[in-house]
């Protein structure tokens, strides 16, 4: 199967540091995205793991371990522009989990 | 810098009725995809196309066609428009396969009567 689970919300302050979670059945696993969605536009590319480990981009960083099934994206020095939906999505067939909508607040 | 165009960006339909949602893109890439999101569901593959001439199902190909017949354009068409079909709709293309970044259409948000 290819469930991939989130948590639906989150919330945040500015300045803070979160992480998201999110798991997916290992069976035909490729790699794994995030996408950062914010409300009423269009998803956009954050990150892309295969390998096991971290990949830090600037304020964002993304975790995988794949013997898991689990991913995190890690934000830090939180931003109000930081607030949006973020999606992980299996690569095989880019199956996409429901998001997690984030709120930071000041 | 269009990147991937969508079009309409809003539309209004009755039950019944056909239309054809369009999607080019600028970049040479080979994949395109067609996806919907419905609150609390996520993102849906409806189909997608690794080429022009080949198109295949993603999650939830009912009520949809598309075809391929040139690398920039792969449209969705609606043969007979229902409710459940009320939904914003994303279009997506990436130079190679399911390990390649997409680059989403701006949308198209759906409303069936």
């Amino acid at each position: 199967g290819q469930n991939i689970d989130q948590p639906t919300e989150m919330t945040a302050t500015e300045g803070a540091i979160v992480q998201i979670n999110c798991t997916y059945q290992t069976s035909g696993f490729n790699g794994l995205f995030w996408y950062q969605q914010h409300a009423g536009e269009a998803p956009t590319f954050l990150s892309y793991n295969v390998l096991d480990g971290l990949e830090e981009k600037g304020r964002f960083s993304s975790f995988l371990s794949r013997s898991k099934g689990y991913s995190y994206l890690l934000l830090k020095e939180l931003q109000m522009k930081d607030s949006a939906s973020y999606l992980c999505a299996n690569t095989d067939k880019l199956i996409f989990g429901t998001g997690t909508r984030l709120q930071v607040f000041p | 810098n269009a990147g991937v165009t969508q079009t309409p960006k809003f539309q209004v339909l009755k039950t019944g009725q056909s239309m054809t949602l369009q999607c080019a893109q600028d970049m040479n890439h080979e994949y395109m995809s067609w996806y919907r999101q419905d609150p609390g569901m996520g993102l849906r593959l409806i189909h997608y196309s690794v080429g022009a001439g080949i198109t295949d199902q993603g999650e939830v190909p009912n009520g949809y066609n598309v075809s391929r017949s040139t690398t920039e354009d792969f449209p969705l068409r609606l043969l007979s428009a229902a409710p459940s079909q009320t939904s914003v709709y994303f279009c997506a293309s990436s130079s190679g396969g399911w390990g390649e970044k997409l680059f989403f259409g701006s949308g198209t948000q759906l409303s069936v009567l």
